[in-house]
């Protein structure tokens, strides 16, 4: 059982936005700001979208971004694109890995 | 260009040895933690080990602790992840990758696949 709790899938049509949330406790979201978001496509490996919540690194597109509230952490994509189907995984400091959301582009 | 490249994965009997390599190019590797991370068939991604940039502290998931060592070769840009007293619920992929600071992950191997299975 992950540390992290992501729900299962969430799914948009292309152009929309959608939110993947993680929740963690106040000792690892709630209590540093550095959480972190991964995308993994079918038989590839984890890339870093996003890291110290809000973060992007270079090449990472703006429709990518980062938020927190107490203990969850969200990843929102706006303006959907097909390519953005994959899972994506959130990681805290001191939290593990959470469990996981597949995205699906309708 | 920052690469990392994990060999040695297979088929392997329960009980038996696995040793994983792992080699880093296009960055300072003394200079940071590195960690293993791996995904067994169809789950989530698990932290497996991690090791300070000389060595001197290395920490592990529960679920590996004794059976499992990691260790690196600064001068070889190299780390490493034995596997001893393999289990069948130890197959998985097995990512090694670059600790930025603070649990963050910037970049990944492609994976080598392990295999236990009688």
């Amino acid at each position: 059982q992950s540390a992290l709790t992501q729900p299962h899938s969430v799914s948009g049509s292309p152009g929309q936005s959608v939110a993947i949330s993680c929740t963690g406790t106040s000792n690892d979201v709630g209590r540093y700001n550095y959480v972190s978001w991964y995308q993994q496509h079918p038989g590839k490996a984890p890339k870093l979208m996003i890291y110290d919540v809000t973060k992007r690194p270079s090449g990472v597109p703006d429709r990518f971004s980062g938020s927190k509230s107490g203990n969850t952490a969200s990843l929102t994509i706006s303006g959907l694109q097909a390519e953005d189907e994959a899972d994506y995984y959130c990681s805290s400091f001191a939290g593990g890995f959470g469990g996981g959301t597949k995205l699906t582009v309708l | 260009e920052v690469q990392l490249m994990e060999t040695g994965g297979g088929l392997v009997q329960p009980g038996g040895s696995l040793r994983l390599s792992c080699a880093a190019s296009g960055f300072t590797f003394s200079n940071y933690w590195m960690r293993w991370v791996r995904q067994a068939p169809g789950k989530g991604l698990e932290w497996v080990a991690n090791i300070k940039e000389d060595g001197s502290e290395k920490y592990y998931v529960d679920s590996v602790r004794g059976r499992i060592t990691i260790s690196r070769d600064n001068a070889e840009n190299s780390l490493y992840l034995q596997m001893n007293s393999l289990r069948v619920e130890d197959t998985a992929v097995y990512y090694c990758a670059r600790d930025s600071g603070y649990e963050t992950y910037d970049y990944w191997g492609q994976g080598t696949l392990v295999t236990v299975s009688s």
